[in-house]
This record gives C-alpha cells, structure tokens and sequence, in this order.
C-alpha cells in the first residue's frame, strides 16, 4: 500500500533562513509519481512540482529545490533564503502508476511560518 | 483559462439536510477528482472520473455520499442526509493526460453541517 509521511508536522522561521521539508514514501510499485502541493492561508491547493521514478535528478526552480533519493525513499524540498510569502502548508503526495490509477495519497502536510 | 470552479465556496447547512456541491473542470481536461480535507484524516480521494466514468469510488465513505459527471464539464457531489462529521473542505480538481502534469486544484468548498 501507498503511504507518505511527512514527519515535520509544523515549523517556524526567520525570514532569509534556508528551510528544508522532509518526504518520506512507501510503495511497492517501480512506476511511481510524486509530488509537492502548496496550500497557502487563503487555503487552494497550489501544484509545485512532480516527479516520476525515473527521474532521481534534482530540480531547482527559484529559491525552490527538490531532492529525490529513491535508496531512502524521500523527496524533500528546500526553500532557499525563505520569505513571508512561503507561509503554508507544505503537502507531499504519491502516486502509484501500475492500473493506470491516478489516486494521490498525500501527507499529512507540514505547517511553515516564516516570521519576518 | 478560468481554472477549476467549485461552487458554492461556502455552505452551512442543518444535519439531515441535502448537500449539493458542483464542480466544473478545466476545458479539455479528462479526469475529475473529488477530495475532502479534514483535520484528522487530512486530504483523502473521495471518488474519481475519468472521460466520465467514475473509476475509483473507493473512498466515498458511505451510501449518503452520491458524485455524477453527467457531461466533460460538470460534476457534482451530493450528500444527503449530511451530518456533522460531513464538515469539512472539498476540493474538486482536474487533470489532463494522467498524471504527467498533476492535478488543478479548485478553491474548495467549506462545508459546514450543524
């Protein structure tokens, strides 16, 4: 079964901080799809990023940067030098492609506060 | 392109009552996802649509809950009777090509059931 967790459940910080949110998955399948939401205050779910199995390269955008390691089954995301702006909650999801299912199961969400 | 609209944004309605929440996907796009956001389960699929066709219902959570896609640019989810424990987001959302360009997200609907 699919399961993702993200063991950060709330974190704060001072603006210009580097901060980085963990992802940790589990699936059985080979072929498999994650991805980043964000869901800002005013409370829509905003798509940041996917990323398919086969693709363990690392991506920057902005100040925004994932690191994908299938040997320890994680897909964290760094925000560099962090503004107010980036409060949020942070969601990691999983999607398995065998069956053609395209369920995402995701996190629990991980609440940042970036204080200024 | 207007994105993912769901209406109402937000509703309140008495235990017992029908619920009617509707959701009109991006033009174009073939799937159609229904999510529900709660503080304790958080973010969980509730049903999804695919050129149509409900393909996985498996976390509509019970007989109360109805969801249709009468046509590629509308559907709706239906609770009746709602109760209490229905309080929660709903997020419809929609996609194109599976899962190569993730889900659009609506704005959700708040709902409250007292």
């Amino acid at each position: 079964a699919q399961k993702v967790t993200q063991a950060q459940t709330e974190i704060s910080v001072v603006e210009k901080e580097d901060v980085t949110l963990d992802c940790v998955y589990e699936t059985r399948d080979t072929t498999y799809y994650l991805f980043w939401y964000k869901q800002p205050p005013s409370g829509e779910l905003v798509f940041l990023i996917r990323r398919n199995s086969f693709d363990e390269q690392n991506e920057i955008s902005g100040r925004y940067s994932w690191n994908f390691q299938k040997s320890t089954s994680s897909f964290n995301f760094t925000i560099t030098a962090s503004q107010v702006v980036d409060s949020a909650v942070y969601f990691c999801a999983l999607s398995e492609a065998q069956g053609g299912s395209e369920k995402l199961v995701f996190g629990k969400g991980m609440k940042l506060t970036v204080n200024p | 392109d207007a994105g993912v609209i769901q209406s109402p944004r937000h509703e309140v309605t008495e235990m017992g009552q029908e619920v009617t929440l509707r959701c009109k996907p991006i033009s174009g796009h073939n799937s159609l996802f229904w999510y529900r956001q709660t503080m304790m389960r958080g973010l969980e699929l509730l049903i999804y649509f695919n050129n149509n066709v409900p393909i996985d219902d498996s976390g509509m959570p019970e007989d109360r809950f109805s969801a249709k896609m009468p046509n590629a640019s509308f559907s709706t989810l239906k609770i009746q009777p709602s109760e209490p424990r229905d309080s929660a987001v709903y997020f419809c959302a929609s996609s194109y090509g599976g899962l190569n360009y993730g889900y659009t997200f609506g704005s959700g609907t708040r709902l409250t059931v007292v």
